[in-house]
């Protein structure tokens, strides 16, 4: 079995300053990660993932999130945030192996950017 | 191309009522899964399937709830007799067969129980 803790509810920061939304999670076995995206009234969105590979990796709106094997994390980064960044962000993962495709999310970070 | 629909967006139901809530997948993805959050955790899985049958139902939190998928298109899952405890946002996702990694998900159904 797996889970994910974020550590903080509630990330506010000012437009165009950085940002680090953390996550670790615990399993038995080798993990996928992902990041999920919420904006207001919207499904969920993937953001970012990793399989396999690289340990950083991007996404097109300037994330990234690198995965710590060592430390069982997986932060997210952006070095300068917008306004239109404002939503609420999932870190989830996925167990290595069978068929089973579920996935296990964390509680979410909402991630406040003002003006 | 029409992202994953949801149906009701929301719906308030008294204890003991019986409620029934759609999603129509993304056409063309064969997996089809249903989570749920309460308000203040996390998002839980419930439930999986593939085409029309149950790959993985672990998640399900008891016999009062019930998920069919019909010739595998649309998915409905009912709530019979519902309790308060089964407050919260319910959301569908589907993914394709060879890239389950992307799991695009509705917009959810947030379920209110007085």
């Amino acid at each position: 079995a797996q889970s994910v803790t974020q550590l903080d509810s509630q990330v506010p920061v000012f437009e165009e300053a950085p940002v680090e939304l953390r996550c670790n999670y615990s399993s038995s076995v080798s993990v996928y990660l992902f990041w999920y995206v919420q904006y207001p009234n919207q499904g969920l969105q993937l953001l970012l993932k990793y399989l396999s590979g690289s340990t950083l990796v991007e996404s097109i709106n300037g994330f990234e999130a690198e995965f710590n094997k060592s430390q069982t994390s997986f932060h997210l980064r952006k070095p300068s945030v917008h306004i239109s960044d404002t939503a609420e962000y999932f870190c989830a993962v996925r167990g290595l192996g069978g068929s089973n495709y579920k996935l296990t999310f964390g509680k979410g970070t909402l991630l406040t950017v003002n003006p | 191309e029409a992202g994953v629909t949801q149906f009701p967006s929301h719906s308030v139901i008294e204890k003991g009522q019986t409620v029934t809530l759609r999603c129509d997948p993304i056409s063309g993805h064969d997996n089809l899964y249903w989570y749920r959050r309460v308000m203040g955790k996390e998002i839980k899985f419930l439930l999986h399937f593939v085409k029309e049958s149950k790959q993985d139902e672990s998640g399900m939190p008891n016999n009062r709830f019930l998920a069919e998928r019909t010739g595998g298109t649309y998915s409905t899952l009912k709530v019979q007799p519902a309790e308060l405890e089964d407050s919260g946002v319910y959301f569908c996702a589907s993914s394709l067969a060879d890239t389950w990694y992307e799991q695009y998900f509705g917009p959810g159904t947030r379920l209110t129980v007085t």
